[in-house]
């Protein structure tokens, strides 16, 4: 496609139960993040791929986050044993450029997480 | 450590009307980059532009103008003759250079309405 695509664009979770967000970046775009957006707020950083190597995974808010890019295009964000308050706005961003600096990066339209 | 303000949580404006979005930065680095995005309805964040901390010109594309005054740490965004359709959530984020998206920081947002 053109642009980012993410699925599903909504999503809603009993509490405990796991869930897995899909991030379609731009063909060839070798740098991949995610962000997570609560509502009111700005996006705030979450992880970074590298083509298929996750370099940072600092702003993964706990160990029920997890992600993976295994081929280096398509991601997936997996969130284990959802909690209440980790409803938000899910986003995925691509690039492709490997540096940081965010030159040019292409947001996908997110994925509406709520927790019941 | 980087951080974007952003005091206006909401404004509305009548269409036609000139408006301006505050932003204000902080960072320790000398080179950097600002960004405006804007966030519609649907969810998705729009690029609008990116400005580095050597370039303090000021910009202007169509109805849009953008300030970079680094003496005062702000980057303002100004729309001229606003339409109903630049209703949206508009962030500011700043990016240090040579790091990850970790360091690719949002403002809160500032939610945009014009009226018609």
């Amino acid at each position: 496609g053109a642009g980012v695509s993410q699925s599903p664009r909504y999503k809603v979770a009993k509490r405990g139960q796991d869930v897995a967000l899909r991030c379609d970046p731009i063909s060839g775009h070798v740098s991949l993040f995610w962000y997570q957006q609560a509502l009111g707020q700005g996006p705030e950083f979450l992880t970074y791929f590298q083509n298929e190597a996750q370099l940072d995974k600092s702003g993964l808010p706990s160990d029920r986050f997890f992600a993976e890019r295994p081929e280096g295009s398509v991601s997936t964000l997996k969130i284990q044993r959802t909690q209440q308050e980790d409803s938000a706005v899910y986003l995925c961003a691509s690039s492709l450029g490997a540096l940081g600096g965010a030159l040019s990066w292409f947001f996908g339209p997110g994925t509406r997480l709520t927790v019941l | 450590a980087q951080k974007v303000t952003q005091a206006q949580t909401e404004i509305s404006v009548v269409e036609k009307e000139d408006v301006t979005l505050d932003c204000v930065y902080e960072t320790r680095d000398t080179t950097y980059y600002l960004f405006w995005y804007k966030q519609p309805p649907s969810g998705e964040l729009v690029f609008l532009i990116r400005r580095n901390s050597f370039d303090e010109q000021n910009e202007i594309s169509g109805r849009y103008s953008w300030n970079f005054q680094k003496s005062t740490s702000s980057f303002n965004f100004t729309i001229t003759a606003s339409q109903v359709v630049d209703s949206a959530v508009y962030f500011c984020a700043l990016s240090e250079k040579d790091n990850y998206g970790q360091n690719f920081v949002f403002g809160p947002g500032t939610r945009l309405s014009v009226l018609p």
